[in-house]
């Protein structure tokens, strides 16, 4: 059962327009959302997070936006760039718990590309 | 300061053989984890340690050993390989458990068993 799920497997954006990519999750014990990158044959990097407590959080070029009545949550990029161009994964944590010890949830990912 | 590192970075295997992936991180972090990435699952826990000389399960851990007899080296052993073993495998480490501290991935190892 994916309890993180990043549902559009592939996203094509012009260069200077907004990516908007996208997260659903399951499990209501998650209290902690993370966004990495990943370029090929490298691991993952981290991107950019949010508490439960927040519904905005912003980085930049980077904002993630959590609903967590609809248990979503996204990721913009705005303006986006070529270099952007990535396969991008949602992560959860359930962190209050305090029995995660930093075990993360994935989502699939998601591939961007972002056109010149 | 090379930060999470992972060896080796590409294997063929047979069914049946074994082997061990070695991760090393520079940083003294407390934690360390091992992922397996497959097409349209993401990434998956396998098994996670909060210290030296402790390991514990993850989400699928089965056919797969780890140990951590030294805090800077985290181990994952395949002792008899199968096909469904196919995977790309990240390790990474956390210095803590505050969610300001980053969990740090190395590169992968691309691990194919025929």
């Amino acid at each position: 059962d994916q309890q993180v799920k990043q549902n559009s497997p592939s996203l094509s954006v012009q260069e200077g327009r907004i990516s908007i990519l996208n997260c659903d999750y399951t499990n209501s014990m998650f209290d902690y959302f993370l966004w990495y990158k990943k370029y090929p044959a490298e691991g993952p990097t981290f991107l950019i997070s949010i508490s439960s407590i927040k519904d905005k959080n912003e980085d930049g070029r980077f904002t993630v936006f959590l609903n967590k009545s609809a248990k979503h949550l996204s990721l913009h990029i705005v303006p986006s760039q070529p270099g952007d161009s990535a396969v991008y994964f949602c992560a959860a944590d359930d962190f209050a718990g305090g029995t995660s010890y930093g075990k993360l949830t994935f989502g699939q990912g998601t591939i961007l590309t972002v056109h010149p | 300061n090379a930060g999470v590192t992972q060896t080796p970075k590409f294997r063929v295997l047979k069914t049946g053989q074994s082997m061990t992936l070695l991760c090393a991180q520079d940083m003294n972090h407390e934690y360390m984890y091992w992922y397996r990435q497959d097409p349209g699952m993401g990434l998956r826990l396998i098994h996670y340690s909060v210290g030296e000389g402790t390991t514990a399960k993850g989400e699928v851990p089965d056919g797969y050993n780890v140990s951590r007899l030294k805090k800077q080296n985290f181990l994952l052993g395949l002792e008899s390989a199968a096909p469904s073993q196919t995977s790309v495998y990240f390790c990474a480490s956390r210095e803590g458990l505050a969610v300001s501290y980053e969990q740090y991935f190395g590169p992968g190892t691309r691990l194919t068993v025929t």
